[in-house]
């Protein structure tokens, strides 16, 4: 049974650009949540999707938007990239109604120069 | 005021000792609340959950008050591969779907 997969596992952006990170959730996981993890801090949460919606949402810009496909997986934009927004960007996925327990991806690194 | 604060740390222990990791949250309608083990570079990955009763798994044992809004974990015998990062985590309930607000991480460091 496969885990949470995220892709790229790296990446290399320049400040201004757009980029769009991808998350496909464990088997039987409908829900899909990201955090941003800065150097030296704990996971900071992004936003959440379930059945295709943002539920809910962390204190973000709307440069960072994200979607939800029917089959759950997710991906995470950011527009006009800056330099804070390096960081690893975790996705994680949890049971129909098991929102309280959230499994990890093994993140994408985002360097922005 | 953050939602949940943690030992600042490090700790440097030898192999066998015994540890404590404390934790505060503000928010006292938090409903869930875990402990989370991240190696460098690496994704978290949940160790324990955390319940009023207090719970054990081999080595490691968690502690909940909420009267004081404390969280504890306490690790005995310590490995090397204990080395790690152990975030205390508390998920919010009081909305529709649940959020999880996480420390920044106590490091420990466990050497021979």
């Amino acid at each position: 049974d496969a885990g949470v997969t995220q892709s790229p596992t790296h990446l290399i952006k320049t400040r201004g650009q757009q980029v769009t990170l991808r998350c496909s959730p464990k088997s039987g996981h409908d829900t899909v949540s990201w955090y941003q993890q800065a150097l030296g801090q704990g996971p900071q949460f992004i936003f959440q999707y379930y059945e295709e919606e943002e539920r809910q949402r962390g204190n973000f810009p709307d440069r960072f938007s994200g979607h939800q496909f029917p089959n759950y997986s997710s991906e995470l934009n950011v527009n006009a990239l800056l330099l804070g927004d390096s960081a690893l960007y975790l996705c994680a996925s949890s049971l129909p109604r098991r929102w309280d327990t959230q499994y990890f991806g093994p993140g994408t690194r985002l360097t922005v120069l | 005021r953050k939602e949940v604060e943690q030992d600042p740390g490090p700790f440097n222990v030898p192999e066998g000792a015994t540890v404590a990791f404390n934790c505060t949250y503000s928010n006292s309608a938090s409903q869930s609340f875990f402990w989370y083990r991240q190696d460098c570079r690496k994704e978290p990955k949940l160790l324990m959950s955390v319940y009023s009763s207090g719970n054990e798994d081999g080595r490691f044992t968690a502690q909940l008050n909420r009267a004081s809004q404390y969280i504890s974990l306490l690790i005995r015998d310590s490995k090397l591969s204990d080395s790690a990062t152990y975030l205390c985590v508390v998920n919010d309930r009081g909305s529709t779907l649940g959020r999880l607000y996480f420390g920044r991480g106590t490091q420990l460091t466990v050497w021979p």
